[in-house]
């Protein structure tokens, strides 16, 4: 089974709206954490915010949010206020503090498109 | 500033050659580092767990006799490919994690796109 699960292959948004990504995870580790990276056309991972299963609050960096909803093992991330340099290919990623130490899972990604 | 140097970032060889990537952590020492590999359009890949002073760990269905890695140095790991194919072709990329807390993130290389003809 697929451990961590990206629907959309592609989004589109205009400048300066919201967007959300989705992401769905599976996993029967207690303790884990959930990371979203954006990938430009240039190939580098930058890392972009962090949730951990324990966290009581869901996870804000700057522009970033991710609304976690553990029921529903979701850890989806929205972006406020797009701007034309977010374009990138986004992957959510999973450790699994247990079973996988130090290792991340990626999902297939998602491709964003911010239109001017 | 850059966690993660790797190079080259971009490399062309003939079929039946060996082509080595270097990753160094630039200022900490990273006793373990992880090799990915992403196809276009497609996920990063987990290819091998590079343990320092000890054998690499790989994934399922990875070859270790291909993908030779070397982890001599807290701060330095080598992957080599050896007797590429084209269908070896692909980005390979290595990570390291600075910190054992648990929100840690693995910090990234640029990343090396090989080219096999």
């Amino acid at each position: 089974a697929q451990k961590i699960t990206q629907t959309q292959p592609g989004m589109f948004v205009q400048e300066k709206e919201a967007v959300t990504l989705d992401c769905t995870y599976d996993t029967s580790d207690p303790s884990y954490g959930l990371f979203w990276y954006k990938q430009p056309s240039s190939g580098e991972m930058i890392f972009l915010i962090y949730q951990g299963s324990y966290d009581q609050q869901n996870a804000t960096e700057g522009r970033y949010s991710l609304n976690f909803q553990k029921a529903r093992k979701s850890a989806n991330l929205v972006i406020s206020a797009s701007q034309l340099g977010d374009s990138a290919m986004y992957f959510c990623a999973m450790r699994e503090v247990r079973t996988s130490g130090s290792r991340l899972t990626f999902g297939e990604g998602t491709q964003l498109t911010v239109n001017p | 500033g850059a966690v993660v140097s790797q190079h080259p970032s971009r490399v062309i060889c003939k079929s039946g050659t060996s082509v080595k990537i270097e990753c160094r952590s630039l200022d900490f020492q990273a006793t373990t580092m992880f090799w990915y590999r992403q196809f276009p359009k497609q996920s990063l890949m987990l290819m091998a767990t590079s343990n320092e002073g000890s054998k690499a760990t790989y994934e399922q269905g990875v070859e270790k006799d291909k993908f030779l890695i070397n982890h001599a140095s807290l701060t330095l790991s080598t992957l080599t490919v050896t007797s590429a194919h084209p269908e070896d072709s692909s980005f390979y990329i290595c990570s390291v994690r600075r910190a054992s807390t648990p929100n840690s993130p693995l910090h990234f290389g640029n990343g090396t796109r090989l080219t096999v003809t």
